[in-house]
């Protein structure tokens, strides 16, 4: 059972558009990195929160970014939808210095 | 650079043992994981090692690192139909896992 809730599950987006994903992590992690994952694929790092900050960031342009709230919620906001951004989106969370992170079920996104 | 390489296909018995392997090329990884994936479902830590080790055992898992080779194992004894799912080795270079650097996925079928 996990303790990390993404929202929505599914989502159909248009090229050109703008999407924000949602991550709720359990209460106490202070640290949350969001992944894609394409079909076929392993997950991707996209970038990591440290206490409402980023604090790593992995091959992905601009058009990506992110916020962490003192709620230990945070969201994935992506501009400009490309339809090569179709993936599962997995956000992850861990009490700093904890050892492995706790994945929610994912966000598939389609683009057409 | 970073790259984690996986087999992508394996099949067992019912009953039988399965081993899953990976080789990863950061010499400097601290620790390594291996997470499931169900369908539909988002990554479930499975187990991990810290790279001072050689091997680890947790019930039916058995993991074992070979630190000069770059290459990690995953034995799952007695490997039953509800093991099937993708299996991702993952890397990371510090505690708390800055950046998780997966796998494509080991794809275990189990046949009864």
């Amino acid at each position: 059972e996990t303790g990390v809730t993404q929202s929505p599950t599914h989502l159909i987006k248009t090229r050109g558009q703008q999407v924000t994903l949602r991550c709720s992590s359990q209460s106490g992690h202070n640290t949350v990195s969001w992944y894609q994952q394409a079909l076929g694929q392993g997950p991707q790092f996209i970038f990591q929160y440290y206490r409402e900050e980023e604090n790593g960031r992995g091959n992905f342009p601009p058009r990506f970014s992110g916020l962490q709230f003192p709620n230990y919620s945070s969201e994935l906001n992506v501009n400009a939808l490309e339809l090569d951004d179709s993936a599962l989106y997995l956000c992850a969370s861990a009490v700093g210095g904890d050892y492995g992170y706790t994945f929610g079920s994912g966000t598939r996104l389609t683009v057409v | 650079g970073e790259d984690v390489e996986q087999s992508l296909f394996l099949s067992v018995r019912e009953g039988d043992s399965s081993v899953i392997n990976c080789t990863y090329t950061d010499s400097s990884s601290t620790y390594l994981y291996w997470y499931k994936q169900e369908p539909g479902a988002g990554l479930q830590l499975l187990t991990y090692i810290f790279s001072n080790m050689d091997m680890k055992q947790d019930q039916r898992l058995t993991v074992l690192l070979n630190k000069k080779d770059k290459h990690l194992s995953l034995r799952i004894a007695d490997t039953q139909t509800g093991d099937s799912a993708i299996y991702f080795c993952a890397e990371s270079q510090n505690q708390a896992g800055t950046a998780l650097i997966f796998g494509k996925g080991t794809t275990l079928s189990v046949s009864s």
